[in-house]
């Protein structure tokens, strides 16, 4: 059974740097094809992806944001590290982590976590 | 970089039909996934690679690609059916970014 979660600061404060963990089990990311990837959902607003990361350690970043992301893996720990630089306030999100298939689909998610930037 | 657009809402009684449309340039090249939320939840899909439907979705959800429209098609609608849908492709062939769609309120009447 696949199942990830994601872990870090409730709250932070515009310009600093945000660090989300994604701890999973059921899978590992050694496995050709496999993915972890990053998604968040402002506050009533649609989804929007950020970063993947693959098996073979390819990275991949969405275009508006990839100067202030890096995502990493440790496939020893079972963990993917999002890191997130010059927070604002319009970076307040519920940020997710999810396993991409190999068709390119996220087909488990975890729970989510809810960030707010606040001074 | 490529963009996919989909009504903000759309409303149908149930036992009706519902459709929500998925629109990007020449989409009919790439695999489309789908997804609900529901309020305070994790998305789940409920049609990938454009037509196929995971293990425990029922057959009311079905799904076509053809073109520049995508389509997500909810056949005898139920209360619970009631949710925001997601259509989510790749950015290219070697699959550099994803995409997500613009999302769809389903409302049932």
């Amino acid at each position: 059974q696949i199942t990830l979660k994601e872990s870090g600061p409730a709250l932070v404060k515009p310009t600093q740097t945000l660090t989300l963990t994604c701890t999973f089990s059921g899978f590992s990311l050694t496995t050709f094809g496999v993915g972890v990837g990053w998604v968040r959902q402002p506050p009533g607003q649609a989804l929007e992806w950020l970063t993947l990361i693959y098996w073979n350690d390819e990275e991949r970043y969405r275009p508006s944001l990839k100067s202030r992301l890096t995502i990493t893996k440790d496939a020893s720990k079972n963990q993917v590290v999002l890191t997130m630089t010059s927070m604002d306030p319009v970076d307040t999100a519920t940020y997710y982590c999810a396993h991409r298939h190999t068709n390119g689909m996220f087909d488990y998610w975890g729970p989510g976590t809810l960030v707010t930037v606040s001074s | 970089s490529y963009v996919v657009t989909q009504p903000p809402s759309v409303s149908v009684a149930p036992g009706q039909t519902a459709r929500i449309t998925c629109e990007g340039n020449n989409i009919g090249d790439r695999s489309v996934h789908w997804y609900h939320q529901k309020p305070g939840q994790a998305p789940v899909v409920v049609v990938y690679d454009n037509s196929d439907r995971p293990s425990g979705i029922p057959e009311r959800f079905s799904g076509s690609n053809s073109g520049n429209t995508a389509t997500l098609t909810i056949s005898r609608v139920e209360a619970g059916d009631e949710a925001d849908y997601y259509c989510q492709v790749w950015d290219s062939i070697t699959d550099h970014w994803g995409v997500f769609g613009t999302g769809t309120k389903v409302t049932v009447l």
